[in-house]
C-alpha cells in the first residue's frame, strides 16, 4: 500500500538555527512530492515542487531551500530561521496521471514548527 | 495569478443547524475545484467540482460549482460537534498545483 511519512510532528528551533524536515513516501514509483506551508489563520500555500530526483521548483522567495535525493524522499531545510518561518509543514505526493477522486494527492501527517 | 477566496473566515453554529460556506475564486484557466476537511493536520478531501451545476453529495455534506458565476458552495446539514474543522476550497491548477483559501474555521456547539 502507499503511505507517506514525515517528521518530526512537533519542532521547536530557535531564531537562526538549522532546519530539516523529511518526508518519504513508500510504495509508488517517480511520485510528484509536494512542501506546502500554512501560517496561522491561513490557508495552505505551495512552497515547492518536484516531478524528479534532483528537480526542484520554487514557487515563492523565502528562506527555505527543498531537496530530492532520492525518488521518494523530499527535504525541507534552511541554514538560519526566521520567526516568520514559523507555521504548519505538509508535505503532500501524487501519481503523475491520476485524474480521480482527487488527482491522487495524499498528505503527509505535518510538521509544526515554532521558531522562538 | 490565481486567488480562491473563501467566506466567512469562521463560523460558530448550534449542532442540528445547517451551514454554507462559500469559496469564489479568480483563476486563468479552471479545471478543478476541491473541498477539504482539516482536523488538526492532514486535510482530508472531500469532493472535486470540475462541472457547473452537478452537485456531489456524501451522507450530510453537498457541493456544488457554478462556473459561470465563479463560486463553489459546501452544504452541511444536520450539523454536528464532529463537523468542527477547517474547511479548505482549492483551485487545482494545469501542472498539479494546488492553489489554497484561507479556510472557513466551523465550530459545532452542543
Amino acid at each position: 500500500s502507499q503511505t507517506i511519512h514525515q517528521w518530526p510532528a512537533t519542532l521547536v528551533q530557535p531564531v537562526g538555527s538549522p532546519l530539516s524536515l523529511e518526508c518519504t513516501v513508500e510504495g509508488t514509483s517517480n511520485p510528484n512530492l509536494y512542501w506546502y506551508r500554512q501560517a496561522a489563520g491561513r490557508g495552505l500555500q505551495l512552497l515547492f515542487y518536484s516531478v524528479g530526483i534532483g528537480q526542484i521548483s520554487s514557487e515563492v522567495p523565502q528562506n527555505l531551500s527543498a531537496s530530492r535525493p532520492q525518488d521518494r524522499q523530499f527535504i525541507l531545510s534552511s541554514k538560519k530561521l526566521l520567526l516568520s518561518d514559523s507555521g504548519f509543514y505538509l508535505c503532500a505526493w501524487r501519481t503523475p496521471g491520476t485524474a480521480l477522486p482527487n488527482y491522487g494527492y495524499t498528505f503527509g501527517s505535518g510538521t509544526r514548527l515554532t521558531v522562538v | 495569478e490565481d486567488k480562491v477566496v473563501q467566506s466567512p473566515l469562521s463560523l460558530v453554529v448550534h449542532e442540528g443547524d445547517t451551514v454554507t460556506l462559500n469559496c469564489s475564486y479568480e483563476v486563468t484557466n479552471f479545471r478543478s475545484l476541491l473541498w477539504y476537511k482539516q482536523e488538526k493536520k492532514a486535510p482530508t478531501f472531500l469532493f472535486m467540482l470540475t462541472s457547473s451545476g452537478i452537485e456531489k453529495k456524501s451522507g450530510r455534506l453537498s457541493s456544488i460549482l457554478d462556473k459561470k458565476e465563479l463560486f463553489s458552495i459546501l452544504n452541511i446539514t444536520a450539523t454536528q460537534t464532529g463537523d468542527s474543522a477547517v474547511y479548505l476550497c482549492a483551485h487545482m491548477e494545469y501542472g498539479n498545483k494546488l492553489v489554497f483559501g484561507a479556510g472557513t474555521i466551523l465550530r459545532v456547539k452542543s
